[in-house]
């Protein structure tokens, strides 16, 4: 049974624009939860992270934001660029045990 | 340079035969993991560390066995690979546990014939 679940396989979006990547989770016990970048051929990278206490966390360009009470976490990445192009994986973790779980990845796409 | 680093990267193997995938990091890092990543289905884990010696199972552990005898090295086993674990591993570590990032390998693409 998928915890968190990433709804969109994919998504394009113009350079310059916003991109919105969206996640949802089922487990109220989670209080840790990251964003990871995956380019073809190599192992996912550490975007942006959020802690439960907080409902926004920014750095540069990239915004996270926690729902709790909708168990929803977003990323925001304004403006994007053709190089954001790459796989999202949200993740969560904590108060379960030392286990990450994560979704099932957005495929985004920047055009020039 | 701090890495993560996996060897093989590419195995092409048969149905039973035992196999290992090696995992290290030079990053003094206490906390160690493996995943599986399979199209549709995101990135599961299979096992994790917390500390040399102790090791606790993930999502999908079976058909898997893990070691820590020394905090650097995180070797993945597959005793009796079959075809369902034809897949991508990854290995991957963070700092203390869950709540600290985690830093990924490159990835071993895995075929069991």
């Amino acid at each position: 049974d998928q915890q968190v679940k990433q709804n969109s396989p994919s998504l394009s979006v113009q350079e310059g624009r916003i991109s919105i990547l969206n996640c949802d989770y089922t487990n109220s016990m989670f209080d840790y939860f990251l964003w990871y970048k995956k380019y073809p051929a190599e192992g996912p990278t550490f975007l942006i992270s959020i802690s439960s206490i907080k409902d926004k966390n920014e750095d540069g360009r990239f915004t996270v934001f926690l729902n709790k009470s909708a168990k929803h976490l977003s990323l925001h990445i304004v403006p994007s660029q053709p190089g954001d192009s790459a796989v999202y994986f949200c993740a969560a973790s904590g108060n379960t045990g030392n286990q990450f779980y994560f979704g099932t990845g957005t495929s985004l796409t920047v055009i020039p | 340079e701090a890495q993560v680093t996996q060897n093989p990267r590419y195995l092409i193997t048969v149905t039973g035969k035992k196999l290992t995938v090696t995992c290290s990091q030079n990053m003094n890092h206490e906390y160690m993991s493996w995943y599986r990543q399979d199209p549709g289905l995101g990135l599961r884990q299979i096992y994790y560390s917390m500390n040399v010696e102790v090791t606790d199972k993930g999502d999908v552990p079976e058909g898997y066995k893990v070691s820590r005898k020394e905090k650097r090295n995180f070797p993945l086993i597959l005793e009796s690979p079959s075809p369902n674990q034809t897949s991508l591993y990854f290995c991957a570590s963070s700092l203390r546990d869950a709540y600290n990032e985690q830093f990924f390998g490159p990835g071993t693409r895995l075929t069991v014939l």
